[in-house]
């Protein structure tokens, strides 16, 4: 089976940097993702790791670490609209078919 | 628009009902995947389709079954209804067999059960 841990909440000052950790015990491993979800909206794809290292994409990056297990979600010069939930994703093979496990989500505050 | 069409938005229906919710996937999409999410909750796996096969399932109660057409959309029957199964539930569809750059969701049915 998958499992994946986030913390629950995390707050941060509009303009600055924060960093969401994920780390994961799966049975099978190809990539890790994340989304992006407001409130009562449909979740967003924003990123996509299959291997070791950091991908860059505007103000959002997503680091991975496969020998621990480990990836985060760096969002820079944050604005009030970055405010939302933010979900890791693993999954487990290469095939389409595979379904992706979701972690329970981070809420994130930004205040003025 | 993200390309998923999810139909109805809302739905309000009493316990012991039967409803259905509605799901056509992006266009080229071969995968459709449902997705329940109650209140301040993560995201829990149902059941996928791949190209009208069922490919995985997840924690889906017995009351609930899904199907995908040959045109590709996806119905999920969730039946004798409980309160607690008021949630918001979310199709996603993918890209296809071998590549993979994110699931795509619908804006979602919200069920409340009264």
């Amino acid at each position: 089976g998958q499992s994946l841990e986030q913390p629950s909440e995390v707050t941060a000052v509009e303009g600055a940097i924060v960093q969401i950790n994920c780390t994961y015990q799966t049975s099978g491993f190809y990539g890790l993702s994340w989304y992006q979800q407001h409130d009562g909206g449909a979740p967003t794809f924003l990123s996509y790791n299959a291997l070791d290292g950091l991908e860059e994409t505007g103000r959002f990056s997503s680091f991975l670490s496969r020998s621990d297990s480990y990836g985060y979600l760096l969002l820079q010069e944050l604005q009030m609209k970055d405010s939302a939930s933010y979900f890791c994703a693993v999954r487990p093979g290469a095939g389409g078919y595979q379904k992706v496990t979701f972690g329970t989500g981070t809420k994130l505050q930004v205040i003025p | 628009d993200s390309g998923v069409t999810q139909t109805p938005k809302h739905l309000i229906t009493a316990t012991g009902q039967r409803v259905t919710l509605r799901c056509s996937p992006r266009s080229g999409d071969l995968s459709v995947y449902w997705y329940q999410q109650s209140l301040d909750q993560g995201l829990q796996f149902l059941i996928q389709y791949y190209n009208g096969e069922e490919r995985a399932k997840g924690n889906i109660l017995e009351r609930f079954s899904a199907q995908q057409f040959p045109d590709l959309h996806s119905e999920l029957n969730l039946s004798s209804l409980e309160l607690g199964d008021s949630a918001l539930y979310f199709c996603a569809s993918s890209v296809g067999h071998r590549s993979f750059y994110g699931y795509t969701f619908g804006s979602g049915t919200r069920l409340t059960v009264v």
